[in-house]
């Protein structure tokens, strides 16, 4: 089973300030097919997962761009250029090369 | 628009079973695999089980694998996990979730249902 590690466990930030957010997995998650599988939830209180960027670095539809991935292999990072108060809520990494499907243990993101 | 609409928690004694439901709309049920994600009180998320578009193919973690079963009837567009064996540590909001190809794997969820709550008490 491939280990998802998300640091930090919680981040407090003031709006219009910028918030990082990293997952490290226990093995590549970059396929042979030239594909990395690393995937961004957030869960807003309240309200089911929702997807924000897939394959690393790809923002899904109608997903705000001051939200952005990168990384490779094994070291991914999640970054939000300028929080907002909607913004809150808990950020999970999924990787999606190998079953069983894991996430990471979540980031949990506060507004100051 | 794409729906989930999950159904069938509630509470159960150790040792007994489940049937949870998802019905689906706004799409072609049959051409997308799903899954069913759980999540425990004030944790995290679990990847609990996934089936391929066509149902041949299913797959399980290994914390339920034996004792759920997970099904599709793409007449009905309908996904369904069986829960048989239930344990305090099933206790969780359990969500429908689709993927975006005919397989669980190397693909998203989009989107999620709004879950629905099992709570297994002795």
């Amino acid at each position: 089973e491939i280990v998802m590690t998300q640091t930090p466990v919680s981040l407090s930030v003031t709006p219009g300030q910028p918030a990082s957010i990293s997952c490290k997995s226990s093995q590549s998650l970059l396929h042979s097919d030239g594909k990395t599988y690393l995937y961004w939830y957030l869960q807003k209180p309240g309200q089911s997962p929702q997807l924000l960027v897939y394959e690393v670095s790809s923002r899904f539809s109608g997903v705000p761009d001051r939200f952005s991935g990168s990384g490779s292999g094994t070291d991914f990072t999640l970054k939000i250029s300028r929080v907002e108060a909607e913004d809150v809520g808990i950020y999970y990494c999924m990787q999606g090369i190998h079953l069983p499907l894991t996430f990471g243990g979540g980031t949990k993101v506060e507004i100051k | 628009e794409v729906q989930l609409l999950e159904s069938g928690g509630g509470l159960v004694q150790p040792g007994g079973s489940l049937r949870l439901s998802c019905a689906a709309s706004g799409f072609t049920f049959n051409n997308y695999a799903m899954s069913w994600v759980r999540q425990a009180p004030g944790k995290g998320l679990e990847w609990v089980s996934g089936i391929s578009a066509t149902g041949g193919s299913t797959y399980y973690a290994d914390s339920v694998r034996g004792r759920f079963t997970i099904s599709r009837d793409n007449s009905k567009n309908t996904l369904s996990l069986q829960m048989n064996s239930l344990r305090a540590e099933d206790t969780a909001v359990y969500y429908c979730a689709k993927s975006a190809d005919t397989l669980p794997t190397k693909t998203w969820f989009d989107p999620w249902g709004q879950g629905t709550l099992v709570t297994v008490f002795s």
